[in-house]
């Protein structure tokens, strides 16, 4: 079965501090690829996404992301964080050829202090 | 343009209780899916829809669970005779006509079950 590790389950920093979120997903085949965010008490929302083309993709507020098919990841970055980007992120996996689900990770919180 | 809405935000339920969770699409979506968080988890997929077909129930309980999209209405989640693993967070999430391969999932708020 298709499954998606979060490598850190809860990420302390300070502002300003450079931000790598690890995710690895089991799929030998074509994918999918998301992040989502999931600020204090508000719903999911798309952070960047992944489907075909350059492997390095932009999302809203400064966050990339980077495609390494050989790897199975696909890491979140950010430069820079603000205390705003205090959240929890969720790497999820759409299998094209096993089905129609997402699959989710377990998420990791983010915690910025300023 | 509204985004996914889903009602009720919050919902009890005492055990042997039946629930129903609603979820109405972003706007021009055709394509509703359920997925389930249980705590310290990540979203599960539960089932994905159409207007008025089922077209994969694969992370759906084979007991107790049901899904439904009609031609007109929200989508419903309903949950019968409920008992206390059921309680989770409950999230609806939409898509355009290209269906999950192509076009991207837009959440909702999601509804928080607690049963007593």
């Amino acid at each position: 079965a298709q499954s998606v590790s979060q490598h850190n389950h809860h990420v302390i920093l300070s502002e300003a501090a450079s931000l790598e979120l690890g995710c690895n997903y089991s799929y030998g085949g074509t994918v999918n690829l998301f992040w989502y965010v999931q600020y204090p008490g508000q719903h999911l929302q798309l952070l960047l996404k992944y489907f075909s083309g350059d492997p390095l993709v932009k999302g809203i507020k400064g966050f990339e992301a980077e495609f390494i098919k050989s790897k199975f990841s696909f890491n979140l970055r950010k430069p820079s964080v603000q205390w705003s980007d205090t959240a929890e992120y969720f790497c999820a996996v759409n299998a094209l050829q096993a089905g129609t689900a997402l699959i989710f990770g377990k998420g990791t919180t983010l915690s910025v202090s300023s | 343009n509204a985004g996914v809405m889903q009602n009720p935000r919050h919902l009890v339920r005492r055990r042997g209780q039946e629930a129903r969770l609603r979820c109405s699409p972003m706007k021009g979506h055709s394509h509703v899916y359920w997925y389930r968080q249980l705590p310290e988890e990540g979203l599960k997929f539960m089932v994905y829809l159409q207007k008025e077909n089922i077209i994969d129930e694969s992370g759906m309980p084979k007991e107790r669970f049901s899904a439904e999209f009609p031609k007109e209405g929200p989508s419903i989640l309903r949950i019968q005779q409920v008992v206390r693993g059921d309680s989770a967070a409950y999230f609806c999430a939409s898509s355009q006509a290209g269906g999950p391969t192509t076009d991207t999932q837009y959440f909702g708020p999601g509804t928080r079950l607690t049963v007593l």
